[in-house]
């Protein structure tokens, strides 16, 4: 069965602090790895990444990932409190659809 | 309209009650989602659809029913609305072939009582 696993489920930095949001997937077909911040409402869409080793950036984050071992890390340098979200990691397939599994996401809260 | 539009935004409705959530978008995606989200169990899908005139179950589709009679529309239906699909409802749509990335719409938070 297709599972997306994040790790730590829950995180409070001070601002100013760097993090890493880990996420690891078991995923038949896989095609792509997608992090999404979701603050009070909908998710918001952060990367899509479909090639090892290959690091994105966006500002201060940032985020890799490594298909031999299965899994993804988010980075956040210089956190701010309006860093404050859930991130989702999300594992893409090609099925009969476009199927997207989501991970239960990691709770980040910025303090000043 | 830019993007994903759901309405209502939210809804309080007794135990069996019919109730159709509706879910619009303007980018000309060909693929259209439905999830749910619950604490605890993140989010699942209900319904998804490739393109207009075709949809397909998800992880969760039973209680729920859609159609798409269009590319811009995919409304979701709960013929008989149990407390247990007290939740917020996610729409979602992407441009299918081309990326996996989804656009999420707002989301309707649904209570049954």
């Amino acid at each position: 069965e297709d599972k997306v696993v994040q790790s730590p489920l829950s995180l409070v930095v001070h601002e100013g602090d760097t993090v890493t949001l880990n996420c690891s997937y078991e995923v038949t077909n896989f095609r792509s790895l997608l992090w999404y911040k979701q603050e009070k409402k909908a998710p918001t869409f952060l990367f899509m990444l479909t090639s090892s080793g290959i690091e994105k950036k966006s500002g201060r984050l940032s985020s890799i990932l490594d298909k031999k071992e299965l899994f993804s890390i988010l980075n956040i340098t210089a956190t701010q409190t309006g860093d404050s979200a859930v991130y989702l990691c999300a594992g893409g397939s090609k099925t009969s659809y476009d199927k997207v599994i989501f991970g239960p996401g990691t709770s980040l809260s910025v303090i000043p | 309209i830019a993007g994903i539009t759901q309405a209502p935004t939210s809804q309080i409705l007794a135990a069996g009650r019919r109730m159709t959530l509706r879910c619009t978008q303007d980018m000309r995606h060909n693929a259209m989602y439905w999830y749910r989200q619950d604490l605890g169990l993140g989010l699942r899908l209900i319904h998804y659809s490739n393109t207009a005139g075709t949809t397909g179950k998800g992880e969760v589709p039973d209680g729920y029913s859609v159609s798409r009679a269009n590319t811009d529309d995919f409304p979701l239906t709960l013929a008989s609305a149990v407390p247990s699909q007290t939740s917020v409802y996610f729409c979602a749509s992407s441009d299918s072939g081309t990326s996996a990335e989804q656009f999420f719409g707002p989301g309707t938070r649904l209570t049954v009582l």
